[in-house]
């Protein structure tokens, strides 16, 4: 089965630097790979999807990547704030109607 | 829209007790998703249906847990009996179809005692 691993259960940043989370994955090459936000009692918010014949995307100051020869996904928040602070999830889709699969997440937590 | 709403937001119920959460999509929405949220496990699907018919239950735990979608805009997910190790955070998810983003509802923290 795919197994998903987020680089760390919590990151600590100072404001105004690029915070980077690590999603890797074995087995299957998904079709796309999602990032969510989580916020402390809150369901997941969609962020960004990325296919697997895409390098990169963007959206305001959130840039992921995605490397289907590591197994890889980075997702970059430039100039951090305090109220990027949450759990960040990645998340797989394998194609074929299948529901995604989600990492445990990384708790991101932006210092003033 | 108002988004996935789910009810109740919370739960307290004793062991052996039946409970019953429930969700509304949002419209249009033509694929729903059960989860469940733990510190250990993180996110693990339970059910998802698409055009209201379950297509993989596999995720359910026991038979003591039951889904049902009797109509596009509601869902049911059924714990009869409950157990202290059903506590968790349940969302119910929906999505256009199931390679698009989800749009989670706020979820049920359920507590068994």
């Amino acid at each position: 089965s795919q197994k998903i691993e987020q680089n760390s259960e919590a990151l600590n940043i100072q404001e105004g630097k690029t915070a980077t989370l690590t999603c890797n994955y074995t087995n299957y090459s998904p079709a796309y790979l999602q990032w969510y936000r989580q916020d402390p009692g809150r369901g997941p918010v969609f962020l960004l999807l990325i296919r697997e014949n895409e390098k990169e995307k963007r959206k305001e100051r959130l840039k992921v990547t995605f490397d289907t020869t590591l197994k890889q996904s980075l997702f970059h928040i430039t100039a951090s704030q305090p109220a990027d602070s949450a759990t960040y999830l990645c998340a797989l889709d394998v194609g074929g109607n299948t529901p995604l699969v989600f990492g445990k997440g990384t708790r991101l937590s932006v210092i003033a | 829209d108002a988004g996935v709403i789910q009810s109740p937001r919370h739960e307290v119920t004793e062991m052996g007790q039946e409970v019953t959460l429930r969700c509304k999509p949002i419209s249009g929405h033509n694929s729903l998703f059960w989860y469940r949220q733990t510190m250990m496990r993180g996110l693990e699907l339970l059910i998802y249906f698409n055009n209201n018919v379950p297509i993989d239950d596999s995720g359910m735990p026991e038979d003591r847990f039951s889904a049902k979608m009797p109509n596009a805009s509601f869902s049911t997910l059924k714990i009869q009996p409950s157990e202290p190790r059903d506590s968790a955070v349940y969302f119910c998810a929906s999505s256009l179809q199931t390679n698009h983003g989800y749009t989670f509802g706020s979820g049920t923290r359920l507590t068994v005692v």
